[in-house]
């Protein structure tokens, strides 16, 4: 079974600069969440998507972060303008379903750099 | 402050010796899970445990649970090399789907 893919896995830009991730979750799994995970940190939890729509993006900086699932299948994340702390590893996860017993299945990530 | 704090922050051991990190937690739970994390492998689910179930076990991992005290360990018994990562909890307290909050992190450094 294919895992998480999640693209480009590296990415270097200049402040105010705009970039984009995308994330290909495993197939059939309804639910799809965005992490951002700073160095040294545990990951934390952006947006939740239960197929296309959204279920928690309390965490998300909306002022410069977007998200959408068109399809209810991959997913983009966006940054616009990217600020020096927005350097961190973005993780993507899929679970088959919503259900608080569900593991969560992780890409590798994309590595950001913000200069 | 952070749901899901592990303690120690860091642990160097032996080959064949015991790993015990330990997790805290200051709200209530549906589950507590442990995900390892290393460069090869990036973030691996390794157990979960209900907030009903004190303890449970996976092959040389067993985990601990007590609601009471908001608490849980994780115990690796004989390491290997291989079990050179990082390891989180995860705490969720989802109530209508998984919303895991992680804590800081213990680095498990396994010396051969």
């Amino acid at each position: 079974e294919a895992g998480v893919a999640q693209s480009p896995r590296y990415k270097i830009i200049e402040k105010r600069q705009s970039v984009a991730f995308w994330c290909n979750p495993i197939s059939g799994h309804a639910t799809l969440y965005w992490y951002q995970q700073i160095l040294g940190q545990g990951p934390k939890l952006l947006i939740q998507f239960q197929n296309n729509g959204v279920v928690d993006d309390s965490q998300l900086p909306k002022d410069r972060f977007s998200a959408e699932r068109l399809k209810g299948v991959d997913s983009t994340l966006k940054i616009q303008p990217a600020k020096l702390e927005d350097s961190a590893v973005y993780l993507c996860a899929s679970s088959l379903e919503a259900s608080t017993y569900n593991e969560q299945f992780f890409g590798p990530g994309t590595r950001l750099t913000v200069l | 402050s952070q749901q899901g704090e592990e303690d120690p922050q860091a642990l160097s051991i032996q080959e064949g010796e015991n790993a015990t990190m330990n997790c805290s937690y200051k709200t209530s739970i549906n589950n507590l899970q442990w995900y390892r994390q290393n460069s090869g492998r990036g973030l691996v689910h390794l157990i979960l445990i209900r907030s009903n179930e004190r303890e449970k076990h996976s092959g040389r991992l067993r985990v601990t649970l007590d609601t009471s005290k908001k608490s849980s360990s994780l115990l690796i018994t004989a390491s290997r090399a291989a079990d050179t990562a990082s390891y989180f909890c995860a705490t969720d307290r989802g109530t209508s789907g998984s919303r895991l909050t992680f804590g800081e992190g213990t680095q498990l450094t396994v010396n051969p």
